[in-house]
Protein backbone atom coordinates (compact mmCIF):
# COMPACT_ATOMS: atom_id res chain seq x y z
CA UNK A 1 0.00 0.00 0.00
CA UNK A 2 1.25 3.32 -1.00
CA UNK A 3 0.94 6.32 1.95
CA UNK A 4 3.03 8.11 4.55
CA UNK A 5 3.72 6.40 7.86
CA UNK A 6 4.16 8.55 10.79
CA UNK A 7 5.86 7.07 14.01
CA UNK A 8 5.45 6.72 17.03
CA UNK A 9 1.27 7.89 17.08
CA UNK A 10 2.03 9.50 20.48
CA UNK A 11 5.35 10.08 22.61
CA UNK A 12 5.87 11.69 25.93
CA UNK A 13 9.15 13.18 26.08
CA UNK A 14 10.74 15.16 29.49
CA UNK A 15 11.69 18.65 29.62
CA UNK A 16 15.54 19.44 27.97
CA UNK A 17 15.07 16.48 26.27
CA UNK A 18 15.40 16.17 22.16
CA UNK A 19 12.94 13.89 20.18
CA UNK A 20 13.03 12.59 16.79
CA UNK A 21 9.70 12.36 14.82
CA UNK A 22 9.90 9.55 12.16
CA UNK A 23 7.99 10.51 8.44
CA UNK A 24 8.44 7.89 5.51
CA UNK A 25 6.75 8.24 2.44
CA UNK A 26 6.97 5.29 -0.33
CA UNK A 27 4.63 7.71 -2.99
CA UNK A 28 7.78 8.33 -4.92
CA UNK A 29 7.03 12.10 -4.04
CA UNK A 30 9.77 14.90 -4.26
CA UNK A 31 7.89 17.20 -1.34
CA UNK A 32 7.77 16.54 2.40
CA UNK A 33 6.37 18.45 4.71
CA UNK A 34 6.28 19.29 8.31
CA UNK A 35 3.20 20.63 10.35
CA UNK A 36 2.09 21.75 13.79
CA UNK A 37 -1.66 22.14 14.72
CA UNK A 38 -2.53 23.72 18.14
CA UNK A 39 -6.07 23.37 19.29
CA UNK A 40 -8.19 26.52 17.30
CA UNK A 41 -5.29 27.25 15.17
CA UNK A 42 -4.57 26.09 11.17
CA UNK A 43 -1.66 24.04 10.84
CA UNK A 44 1.67 25.75 10.77
CA UNK A 45 4.45 24.50 8.31
CA UNK A 46 7.68 23.88 10.23
CA UNK A 47 9.82 23.06 7.44
CA UNK A 48 9.37 21.56 3.84
CA UNK A 49 11.70 19.77 1.59
CA UNK A 50 11.30 19.77 -2.45
CA UNK A 51 14.13 17.23 -3.36
CA UNK A 52 16.85 15.11 -1.37
CA UNK A 53 19.54 16.97 0.92
CA UNK A 54 17.77 20.86 0.67
CA UNK A 55 14.99 21.59 2.95
CA UNK A 56 13.54 24.83 3.96
CA UNK A 57 12.19 26.95 7.16
CA UNK A 58 8.73 27.43 7.18
CA UNK A 59 6.41 29.74 9.61
CA UNK A 60 7.75 28.02 12.68
CA UNK A 61 10.64 26.71 12.51
CA UNK A 62 12.70 27.69 15.99
CA UNK A 63 13.56 24.67 17.93
CA UNK A 64 13.12 22.42 15.26
CA UNK A 65 15.54 20.60 12.97
CA UNK A 66 15.01 18.01 10.16
CA UNK A 67 17.14 16.52 7.68
CA UNK A 68 16.51 14.86 4.23
CA UNK A 69 18.97 12.44 3.09
CA UNK A 70 16.94 9.81 1.70
CA UNK A 71 13.61 10.98 -0.53
CA UNK A 72 11.71 8.68 1.60
CA UNK A 73 12.33 10.03 4.89
CA UNK A 74 12.15 13.08 6.45
CA UNK A 75 12.77 13.17 9.64
CA UNK A 76 11.99 15.63 12.07
CA UNK A 77 13.48 16.61 15.74
CA UNK A 78 12.33 19.02 18.40
CA UNK A 79 14.98 20.35 19.74
CA UNK A 80 14.98 21.30 24.12
CA UNK A 81 14.72 24.81 22.29
CA UNK A 82 11.37 24.82 21.29
CA UNK A 83 9.53 26.30 24.09
CA UNK A 84 6.28 25.06 23.74
CA UNK A 85 6.64 21.70 21.90
CA UNK A 86 2.96 19.96 23.17
CA UNK A 87 1.05 19.63 20.06
CA UNK A 88 0.30 17.48 17.08
CA UNK A 89 2.59 17.11 14.39
CA UNK A 90 1.78 15.83 10.63
CA UNK A 91 3.80 15.13 8.18
CA UNK A 92 2.58 15.38 4.45
CA UNK A 93 3.78 14.99 0.80
CA UNK A 94 3.13 16.05 -2.01
CA UNK A 95 4.73 15.20 -5.88
CA UNK A 96 6.57 17.86 -7.05
CA UNK A 97 5.80 20.60 -4.26
CA UNK A 98 6.36 23.10 -7.23
CA UNK A 99 3.08 22.53 -9.26
CA UNK A 100 -0.17 24.54 -8.23
CA UNK A 101 -2.15 21.30 -9.07
CA UNK A 102 -0.24 19.50 -6.67
CA UNK A 103 -1.92 17.84 -3.97
CA UNK A 104 -0.45 16.89 -0.02
CA UNK A 105 -0.82 13.49 1.62
CA UNK A 106 -0.84 13.52 4.64
CA UNK A 107 0.27 11.09 7.76
CA UNK A 108 -1.72 10.05 10.58
CA UNK A 109 0.30 12.55 13.05
CA UNK A 110 2.37 11.94 15.86
CA UNK A 111 1.09 13.57 19.17
CA UNK A 112 3.82 14.50 21.87
CA UNK A 113 3.59 15.85 25.21
CA UNK A 114 6.37 17.20 26.98
CA UNK A 115 5.71 16.35 30.77
CA UNK B 1 -5.82 38.25 10.10
CA UNK B 2 -5.36 34.75 9.01
CA UNK B 3 -5.16 34.56 5.21
CA UNK B 4 -7.92 31.52 5.43
CA UNK B 5 -11.56 32.17 7.53
CA UNK B 6 -13.88 29.38 7.68
CA UNK B 7 -17.46 29.52 9.27
CA UNK B 8 -18.82 28.13 11.18
CA UNK B 9 -16.22 27.20 13.19
CA UNK B 10 -18.73 24.43 15.16
CA UNK B 11 -22.16 22.54 13.19
CA UNK B 12 -24.33 20.29 14.57
CA UNK B 13 -26.84 18.66 12.13
CA UNK B 14 -28.93 15.86 12.44
CA UNK B 15 -28.83 12.99 9.94
CA UNK B 16 -30.12 13.96 6.56
CA UNK B 17 -29.73 17.41 6.77
CA UNK B 18 -27.75 19.55 3.96
CA UNK B 19 -24.79 21.10 5.06
CA UNK B 20 -22.62 23.98 4.21
CA UNK B 21 -18.81 24.95 5.05
CA UNK B 22 -18.00 28.56 4.09
CA UNK B 23 -14.56 29.52 3.26
CA UNK B 24 -12.58 32.60 2.53
CA UNK B 25 -9.56 33.92 1.67
CA UNK B 26 -7.63 36.75 1.42
CA UNK B 27 -4.68 35.73 -0.59
CA UNK B 28 -3.81 35.34 -4.35
CA UNK B 29 -4.65 31.01 -4.68
CA UNK B 30 -3.50 28.63 -7.45
CA UNK B 31 -5.64 26.29 -5.38
CA UNK B 32 -8.14 25.83 -2.82
CA UNK B 33 -8.11 22.43 -0.85
CA UNK B 34 -10.76 20.83 1.38
CA UNK B 35 -9.51 18.47 3.88
CA UNK B 36 -11.68 15.86 6.35
CA UNK B 37 -9.97 15.31 9.57
CA UNK B 38 -11.57 12.45 11.63
CA UNK B 39 -10.74 12.08 15.58
CA UNK B 40 -7.68 10.26 15.26
CA UNK B 41 -6.36 13.14 13.51
CA UNK B 42 -5.66 11.10 10.36
CA UNK B 43 -6.00 14.06 7.35
CA UNK B 44 -7.70 13.09 3.52
CA UNK B 45 -7.68 15.29 0.47
CA UNK B 46 -11.23 15.89 -0.59
CA UNK B 47 -10.99 18.11 -3.42
CA UNK B 48 -9.04 19.99 -5.20
CA UNK B 49 -10.32 23.19 -6.92
CA UNK B 50 -9.28 26.31 -9.36
CA UNK B 51 -12.15 27.24 -10.50
CA UNK B 52 -15.89 26.17 -10.95
CA UNK B 53 -17.88 23.47 -9.34
CA UNK B 54 -16.82 19.18 -8.18
CA UNK B 55 -18.96 16.81 -6.68
CA UNK B 56 -17.65 13.40 -5.28
CA UNK B 57 -20.94 11.04 -3.95
CA UNK B 58 -22.67 13.12 -1.59
CA UNK B 59 -19.93 15.77 -1.54
CA UNK B 60 -20.20 19.01 -3.49
CA UNK B 61 -17.14 21.83 -3.53
CA UNK B 62 -17.47 25.01 -5.13
CA UNK B 63 -15.38 28.34 -5.44
CA UNK B 64 -15.94 31.86 -6.74
CA UNK B 65 -12.54 33.54 -7.59
CA UNK B 66 -13.08 37.15 -7.43
CA UNK B 67 -15.03 36.81 -4.05
CA UNK B 68 -12.45 35.38 -2.81
CA UNK B 69 -14.59 32.32 -1.29
CA UNK B 70 -15.42 28.56 -1.13
CA UNK B 71 -18.34 25.81 0.15
CA UNK B 72 -18.53 22.37 0.60
CA UNK B 73 -22.04 21.16 0.68
CA UNK B 74 -22.58 17.68 2.43
CA UNK B 75 -26.11 15.93 0.84
CA UNK B 76 -28.09 13.53 3.30
CA UNK B 77 -25.40 13.83 5.78
CA UNK B 78 -24.77 10.52 7.75
CA UNK B 79 -23.29 10.34 11.46
CA UNK B 80 -19.71 9.12 9.55
CA UNK B 81 -19.35 12.54 8.07
CA UNK B 82 -18.64 13.61 11.65
CA UNK B 83 -15.15 14.96 11.23
CA UNK B 84 -13.33 18.27 11.02
CA UNK B 85 -13.21 19.61 8.05
CA UNK B 86 -10.57 22.46 7.07
CA UNK B 87 -10.10 24.94 3.91
CA UNK B 88 -6.66 24.94 2.74
CA UNK B 89 -5.46 27.37 0.16
CA UNK B 90 -2.19 27.40 -1.99
CA UNK B 91 -0.63 30.82 -2.92
CA UNK B 92 2.97 30.99 -4.44
CA UNK B 93 4.81 27.65 -2.75
CA UNK B 94 2.94 28.25 0.31
CA UNK B 95 -0.26 26.58 2.12
CA UNK B 96 -2.28 28.22 4.43
CA UNK B 97 -5.08 26.46 6.07
CA UNK B 98 -8.15 27.62 7.89
CA UNK B 99 -8.80 26.62 11.64
CA UNK B 100 -11.32 23.99 10.71
CA UNK B 101 -14.94 23.71 10.76
CA UNK B 102 -15.81 21.26 13.29
CA UNK B 103 -18.99 18.68 12.06
CA UNK B 104 -21.08 16.47 14.30
CA UNK B 105 -24.03 14.89 12.48
CA UNK B 106 -26.56 13.20 14.87
CA UNK B 107 -28.38 9.86 13.93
Amino acid sequence: DGGITQSPKYLFRKEGQNVTLSCEQNLNHDAMYWYRQDPGQGLRLIYYSQIVNDFQKGDIAEGYSVSREKKESFPLTVTSAQKNPTAFYLCASSLTGASSTDTQYFGPGTRLTVL
Amino acid sequence: KNEVEQSPQNLTAQEGEFITINCSYSVGISALHWLQQHPGGGIVSLFMLSSGKKKHGRLIATINIQEKHSSLHITASHPRDSAVYICAVRSSNQFYFGTGTSLTVIP
